[in-house]
């Protein structure tokens, strides 16, 4: 089973709201991301988190804030969102198998995110 | 700088057309090229990791090779559910375990 799951599936917020945005996966995977993905663009790296501990930072405002209270959990909280935020939201997994030359990352179904 | 490129931008196909897609790729050191499928306003679908030249491997009418410096993902007798964007990505040995590079991907249209 090779299943990342996201809730919800959409969501619409207002500048001024406080929301959040969960992302599960059940593979005994060790590594999870965050990622944003505009409209016929690929998706960009947000955060990773590894062994629970949060790894990468690619430079993203402080309104988002990355979550990761166990490791089959993830969330990101928003606060404080700009309309130019609106985008689909993606978490993904990998197994952090470090005997591997590379590690591949599973997406789950994204969540489309509308700032108004 | 590592970078992927992606070509053509878009495809139109007849049913049963078979054609390729391609992945052109500069990096430091490959640890892995990976192909995914991606529906409009969904996730990637994970296809195919691929990790040394020469491997090929292969999933119902899709397979995807690898070389030195590029891969294809070469469609056979397509059908209209194969209808999709397809991303390839590579990761490199100097960023690391968990950054991928995305190429702009190819917007595949199989017509009946």
């Amino acid at each position: 089973d090779t299943e990342v799951t996201q809730t919800p599936k959409h969501l619409v917020m207002g500048m001024t709201n406080k929301k959040s945005l969960k992302c599960e996966q059940h593979m005994g995977h060790r590594a999870m991301y965050w990622y944003k993905q505009k409209a016929k663009k690929p998706p960009e790296l947000m955060f990773v988190y590894s062994y629970e501990k949060l790894s990468i930072n690619e430079s993203v405002p402080s309104r988002f804030s990355p979550e990761c209270p166990n490791s089959s959990l993830l969330n990101l909280h928003l606060h404080a969102l700009q309309p130019e935020d609106s985008a689909l939201y993606l978490c993904a997994s990998s197994p952090l198998y470090l005997d591997q030359a590379a590690d591949t990352q599973y997406f789950g179904p994204g969540t489309r995110l509308t700032v108004l | 700088e590592d970078q992927v490129t992606q070509s053509p931008e878009a495809l139109r196909l007849q049913e049963g057309e078979s054609s390729s897609l391609n992945c052109s790729y500069t990096v430091s050191g490959l640890r892995g090229l990976f192909w995914y499928r991606q529906d409009p306003g969904k996730g990637p679908e994970f296809l195919f990791t691929l990790y040394s030249a020469g491997e090929e491997k292969e999933k119902e009418r899709l397979k995807a090779t690898l070389t030195k410096k590029e891969s294809f993902l070469h469609i056979t007798a397509p059908k209209p559910e194969d209808s999709a964007t397809y991303l390839c990505a590579v990761q490199a040995m100097n960023t690391g375990f968990q950054k991928l590079v995305f190429g702009t991907g190819t917007r595949l249209l199989v017509s009946p």
